[in-house]
């Protein structure tokens, strides 16, 4: 069935650094690919997104990419601030008339200052 | 910005009881959904709802679960009779036609079945 894997699951990096988390979808006819910032006892908020016509797309310091050969998708966070703390979900749409999204497990992202 | 709105936060329900939670979509929005997040765990799909009616639900949506959009605002999903394991966080999403952007989540219900 449709699958989206998602890693690392955690991730501390110091404040400034980079960091990226990777994820790898199924269904080759996904055609939209969002990210989701989720603070603790909030709602995932959107902060990027990509479709499939794309390869990349950037945000101030925030930047997905896409390799739909491969089916994997990344998302990149430069010069991290304490702030950027929070866990990640990456997601794929399928191409079901409904939209729905299949999410990844998540990646705890902890930037030391 | 418009918001998702959904109430109550916090529920806490007796195992067996019924339980509704409620959320109120963006308003020109068509398509709406129902996820859940058991604790530590992935956001799952539930539902998807479209010109009034379920447009595709998963496995976990059983015969215990319902939806309905009673008055054109308010979209609601009930539990029947609670279960330990429907313990989560319960999230309410929205989308405009064709979902041209990403979804709109509510804050979520944290729903405690004891």
């Amino acid at each position: 069935g449709e699958n989206v894997e998602q890693h690392p699951s955690t991730l501390s990096v110091q404040e400034g650094d980079s960091a990226v988390i990777k994820c790898t979808y199924s269904d080759s006819a996904s055609n939209y690919f969002p990210w989701y910032k989720q603070e603790l006892g909030k709602g995932p908020q959107l902060i990027i997104d990509i479709r499939s016509n794309v390869g990349e797309k950037k945000d101030q310091r925030i930047a997905v990419t896409l390799n739909k050969t491969a089916k994997h998708f990344s998302l990149h966070i430069t010069e991290t601030q304490p702030e950027d703390s929070a866990v990640y979900f990456c997601a794929a749409r399928t191409t079901s008339g409904t939209y729905k999204y299949i999410f990844g497990t998540g990646t705890r992202l902890k930037v030391l200052a | 910005e418009p918001e998702v709105t959904q109430t109550p936060s916090h529920q806490v329900t007796q195992m067996g009881q019924e339980v509704i939670l409620r959320c109120v979509p963006i308003s020109n929005h068509l398509y709406f959904y129902w996820y859940r997040q058991i604790l530590g765990q992935k956001v799952e799909f539930l539902v998807s709802f479209y010109n009034n009616e379920i447009s595709e639900k998963s496995e976990i949506f059983d015969d215990q679960f319902s939806v309905e959009r009673p008055d054109g605002s308010n979209f609601t999903l009930k539990i029947r009779s609670t279960k330990l394991e429907d313990s989560a966080m319960y999230f309410c999403a929205s989308t405009g036609a064709r979902a041209v952007y990403g979804y709109t989540f509510g804050s979520g219900t944290r729903l405690t079945v004891v």
